[in-house]
């Protein structure tokens, strides 16, 4: 069973630029997730969305938006692109999305804004 | 709220020795704690779950956890270190979002505990 697929794994980009970043879930997976990582603030929940809606949302501009289509498949975009989004961005899947289902994650985006 | 603590952000241990990562964690119901290891440039690989059937939890690679609900801790062994055990280590709870819909879950990461593992 393949795991956890994101694209593109590494991309740099102009500050004011805008990204789109996409996941692959695991097949069957309902639920998929977002999370930013960086060395000074960790690992940060961004949003999560299953069967297309998004049901939770972490504590970010709303230069970072998401969706979700009725293959689960998602995708995140972050618009005018400033210094501080340089981070990796993981993705994960889980099977219906509920507390205690086993969270997948995936290799990751790297962003770099210059 | 849900919060995670990992006690050491770098721990340092022989090859062949003993590991011990620790962590606790605060909750006001019970929540499922998973331990992941981040290798360099890599995503997260999850090393074991509790969701508590047992207090023991057997994981990946020789690791295991023990769920304290007493001491509420989740802390990570593993009997003797390998080299490629070195990697970034990461406890997370997982619990029931309550902002948003039925079914709705959020995680809570630990900050991490870098593990150099010396030849």
């Amino acid at each position: 069973k393949a795991g956890v697929t994101q694209t593109p794994r590494y991309l740099i980009k102009t500050r004011g630029q805008q990204v789109t970043l996409s996941c692959s879930p695991i097949s069957g997976h309902r639920s998929v997730s977002w999370y930013q990582q960086t060395p000074g603030q960790g690992l940060q929940f961004l949003f999560e969305y299953f069967s297309e809606t998004q049901r939770n949302k972490g504590n970010f501009p709303g230069r970072f938006s998401g969706r979700q289509f009725s293959n689960s498949r998602s995708e995140m975009n972050v618009s005018t692109l400033e210094l501080g989004d340089s981070a990796l961005y993981l993705c994960a899947s889980s099977l219906e999305g509920e507390a205690g289902n086993t969270i997948y994650f995936g290799e990751g985006s790297w962003l770099t804004v210059v | 709220a849900q919060s995670v603590t990992q006690l050491d952000s770098h721990v340092s241990v022989s090859e062949g020795t003993p590991v011990l990562l620790r962590c606790n964690y605060s909750s006001s119901y019970s929540p499922s704690l998973f331990w992941y290891v981040q290798h360099p440039n890599k995503g997260l690989q999850l090393l074991l779950k509790y969701t508590s059937a047992a207090t023991l939890v057997k994981g990946i690679n020789g690791f295991e956890a023990e769920f304290k609900k007493s001491e509420t801790s989740f802390h990570l062994t593993k009997p003797s270190a390998h080299r490629s055990d070195a990697a970034e280590y990461f406890c997370v709870g997982s619990h029931h979002s309550p902002y948003s819909g039925a079914g709705s879950y959020q995680l809570t990461f630990g900050k991490g505990t870098k593990l150099s593992v010396i030849p």
